[in-house]
Parts: structure tokens; C-alpha cells; sequence
């Protein structure tokens, strides 16, 4: 059974732009969830989707966006990149019914310089 | 108030000594409880979930709950070097989960 994919692992932009990445749950799983996770403020968690519906969002701007499509496969975007978005960038998905144990992608490593 | 605290700075233990992790949370409605393993580098890879109180054993590893307490533990038993790398707690309040900053760990030969 495939895990969690995440694309790219690594990407480099300029302040200023934007950057979306994708994340691709373990088949079955229609729980998808972000996370960002910095040497300073440790893993904090963006936002969580489940069957295309925003559920539940973390305190970050309005420039971290997401978004979920019926094959369970999710994005985020972030707009207008600054600096201190560099981080590593986290997707975990979550099966069916009352088990809530939620296992992660490899991550995307995003630098802005 | 933080969700979930883990004080303790890195921990250093002699190769087969048991490691102790601790950790406490705010939310008394919280129902899942986990233990996730961070390698340097790598992304967090869940090794116990627990759910109810008391003990929970899988290996090498004993979780234990106290929801009264709001205090989660995580032993590591009969440690090994490969058991180097950091230990997250993580609740899960609401559709999403709740970390720790992490607890190093060092395990030496």
C-alpha cells in the first residue's frame, strides 16, 4: 500500500512569488491535512480537508490557501512568498471511521530567498 | 496556556537504559493521543496511538495515558542507537492534531 506523496520535495522561490504544492493521501484516506513545521515554532497545523471541505484552519494568513478534489488529492498555495515562510511543509492523511492515527508525507522543503 | 507541553531538554541515555518521555495537555475533550518519531531530516513517523487510560505497549515501546492528569508518557525500553532522533506528542482536539516541541533524544553506545 502506497503512502503519502508529496511534490516537489524541494523547491527554491523568490520572495514575492507564489508556490503551490501537492500531496496525494494513502488510497482509502479522505482526510488530508497540513501541516509547516520550523526550527523555531515546531509542527503547526495549517488547515484539513475531508471530501473536498475545509473542516478545520490553523491561525495563518489568508496568503496560505488550500484546496481538496474529489480523488482526495490535495494542494496548498502560499501567495506572495516572504521569508520567514521557509520551511519544511507537511501533508498527513487520516482513514475512515473512529481511527484518527495520521501518518505523514516525506514533506516539501521550501526555501524563499 | 500551551495545547501540549514537552519540558524536558535532550535526553541522553547509555545504549539498553530505558528513556522516559512526558508530556501534558490542555484540552480535557481531547480523545486521540500519539507518539510520533522525527529522524533528522526526515518527516515524523507515528510509532503509538493511544486512546483510553493506562498502558499500551507495542515492542520496545509503552505509552501511557492519565487523562485526569492530562499527562501522556511514551517509554522506550532496552534503548538502541537507531532510537536517536527526536519524540513528538500529538493530541487530536478537533480534525487536526496538536504537537509538542519535541523531546531529543541521544542514545549512546
Amino acid at each position: 500500500k502506497a503512502g503519502v506523496t508529496q511534490t516537489p520535495r524541494y523547491l527554491i522561490k523568490t520572495r514575492g512569488q507564489q508556490v503551490t504544492l501537492s500531496c496525494s493521501p494513502i488510497s482509502g484516506h479522505r482526510s488530508v491535512s497540513w501541516y509547516q513545521q520550523t526550527p523555531g515554532q515546531g509542527l503547526q497545523f495549517l488547515f484539513e480537508y475531508f471530501s473536498e471541505t475545509q473542516r478545520n484552519k490553523g491561525n495563518f494568513p489568508g496568503r496560505f490557501s488550500g484546496r481538496q478534489f474529489s480523488n482526495s488529492r490535495s494542494e496548498m498555495n502560499v501567495s506572495t512568498l516572504e521569508l520567514g515562510d521557509s520551511a519544511l511543509y507537511l501533508c498527513a492523511s487520516t482513514g475512515p471511521g473512529t481511527n484518527t492515527e495520521a501518518f505523514f508525507g516525506q514533506g516539501t522543503r521550501l526555501t524563499v530567498v | 496556556q500551551k495545547e501540549v507541553e514537552q519540558n524536558s531538554g535532550p535526553l541522553s541515555v547509555p545504549e539498553g537504559a530505558i528513556a522516559s518521555l512526558n508530556c501534558t495537555y490542555s484540552d480535557r475533550g481531547s480523545q486521540s493521543f500519539f507518539w510520533y518519531r522525527q529522524y533528522s531530516g526526515k518527516s515524523p513517523e507515528l510509532i503509538m496511538s493511544i486512546y483510553s487510560n493506562g498502558d499500551k505497549e507495542d515492542g520496545r515501546f509503552t505509552a501511557q495515558l492519565n487523562k485526569a492528569s492530562q499527562y501522556v508518557s511514551l517509554l522506550i525500553r532496552d534503548s538502541q542507537p537507531s532510537d536517536s532522533a527526536t519524540y513528538l506528542c500529538a493530541v487530536n482536539p478537533t480534525n487536526r492534531l496538536a504537537f509538542g516541541k519535541g523531546n531529543q533524544v541521544v542514545v549512546i553506545p
